[in-house]
């Protein structure tokens, strides 16, 4: 099965700008989703098809994908954007989606 | 809107099962598949299953193949996941989810606590 790795935690100060890895291999020819999971709630899609925003996400969240690292860049970090961050692919040889082991995103 | 709503929580014994349903509402139930995912207690999200709506066909993590079972009934709109012999490692949070046809889940219900102890 595909698999999809990120760094545990990041950390960052407010107003700084976080990113958030998630290796695979060629996952640049895969469509990479991201998810927001805030404590005690469930995942909310932030970034899909690489780096479409779903509407009521604010600009600040992007993505980018290439080689065998997409990235979740998270611009002028806020309080309120403490959360876990999971990257999501579809395998296509098994016809399931993947998700990546999770990042928790500290703000300082 | 698009909305998916789950059943309440659930307590359980080792070795029972539970069925945790998910209604939906606001868009055409046959047209996305639904998607179930565990997330254990200050874990990860763990890719369960998916039903296809329309036609009924399903698909299943090797991890819980022959122990869940997914089904929709396309006239209350509503999948329903199953999982018997359950055991303390179980418990968990379950979330059913919409997914779209480039592989998100584009919406998610708001989970459901299984929680298994003698």
């Amino acid at each position: 099965s595909y698999v999809l790795t990120q760094p545990p935690s990041v950390s960052v100060a407010p107003g700084q700008t976080a990113r958030i890895a998630c290796g695979g291999d060629n996952i640049g020819i895969k469509t990479v989703h991201w998810y927001q999971q805030k404590s005690g709630q469930a995942p909310v899609v932030v970034i899909y098809h690489d780096n479409d925003r779903p509407s009521g996400i604010p600009e600040r969240f992007s993505g980018s994908n290439s080689g065998d690292t997409a990235a979740l860049t998270i611009s002028r970090v806020e309080a309120g954007d403490e959360a876990d961050y999971y990257c999501q692919v579809w395998d296509s040889r098994n016809d399931h989606p993947v998700f990546g082991g999770g990042t928790k995103l500290t703000v300082l | 809107q698009v909305q998916l709503v789950q059943s309440g929580a659930e307590v359980k014994k080792p070795g029972a099962s539970v069925r945790v349903s998910c209604k939906t509402s606001g868009y055409t139930f046959t047209n996305y598949m639904i998607h179930w995912v565990r997330q254990a207690p200050g874990q990860g999200l763990e890719w369960m299953g998916w039903i296809n709506t329309g036609n009924g066909n399903t698909k299943y993590s090797q991890k819980f193949q022959g122990r869940v079972t997914i089904t929709r009934d396309t006239s209350a709109t509503t999948a329903y996941m199953e999982m018997r012999s359950l055991r303390s490692e179980d418990t968990a949070v379950f979330y059913c989810t919409r997914g779209d046809d480039v592989g998100a889940s584009d919406s998610w219900g708001q989970g459901t606590l299984v929680t298994v102890s003698s």
